[in-house]
């Protein structure tokens, strides 16, 4: 499974847009890139996934640019509930069988 | 749909005591599940995947002799910590993607976690 990189920790303010990237230099071809979002003490929440240029939902925009080697989660308008960590996980479907393998993840803190 | 659920959601226990923690897909089917252990601060570390009708295959480092997993159905899959010790205080969490294929790409279902304290 390929490995990925974030920030550790990003800070914001509500109404801001926050854009969390993520490294993942050795992707393969049939690699989905997934976005999930953890509250403390919960357990972790599917926010958005992608394969290729730009994926929007109601929640989030995902941006992936042609060569794959990165992504980046945007979310619009940030309030204080979007405090949470974010991860970013990368895989196939031919791994639907095996678990999904977590980096460190993103500690965004929204403030007032 | 799509719902994980975890029972008990919270739990305290003396040193010493076994805690049976149960993992239920509520709509659908899973051959396969997931249990996750996260300490404070810290990411998601598997410890092993349950498979229904078979043995779980633990990752390295877990004691599969202290991590009791039993997965008798589709919808259920049950992890024992047995003898346990304080350094077994976590938050347990497991997993299960639909064998149906419903849900996006390899996504998985995450339950909502039990924390276990041994005191």
């Amino acid at each position: 499974l390929a490995k990925t990189t974030q920030p550790i920790s990003m800070d914001s303010y509500e109404g801001q847009e926050v854009n969390i990237t993520c490294s993942h230099n050795n992707i393969a071809t049939n690699d989905y890139i997934t976005w999930y979002q953890q509250f403390p003490s919960q357990g972790p929440r599917f926010i958005i996934q992608g394969y290729k240029t730009k994926v929007t939902n109601e929640v989030a925009s995902l941006f992936i640019p042609a060569d794959r080697k990165s992504s980046t989660l945007s979310l619009p308008r940030v309030s204080l509930s979007d405090t949470a960590v974010y991860y970013c996980l990368v895989g196939s479907g031919a791994a639907g069988r095996r678990a999904l393998t977590f980096g460190s993840g993103t500690r965004l803190q929204v403030q007032p | 749909g799509a719902v994980v659920s975890q029972h008990p959601s919270r739990v305290i226990c003396k040193s010493g005591t076994s805690v049976k923690i149960e993992c239920r897909s509520l709509d659908f089917q899973a051959t396969t599940m997931f249990w996750y252990r996260q300490f404070p601060k810290q990411s998601l570390m598997l410890m092993a995947t349950s498979n229904e009708g078979s043995k779980a295959t633990y990752e390295q480092g877990v004691e599969k002799d202290k991590f009791l997993i039993n997965h008798a159905s589709l919808t259920l899959s049950t992890l024992t910590v047995t003898s346990a010790h304080p350094e077994d205080s976590s938050f347990y969490i497991c997993s299960a993607r639909d064998q149906e294929g419903r849900g996006l790409y390899n996504e998985q279902f995450f339950g909502p976690g039990t924390r276990l304290t041994v005191l």
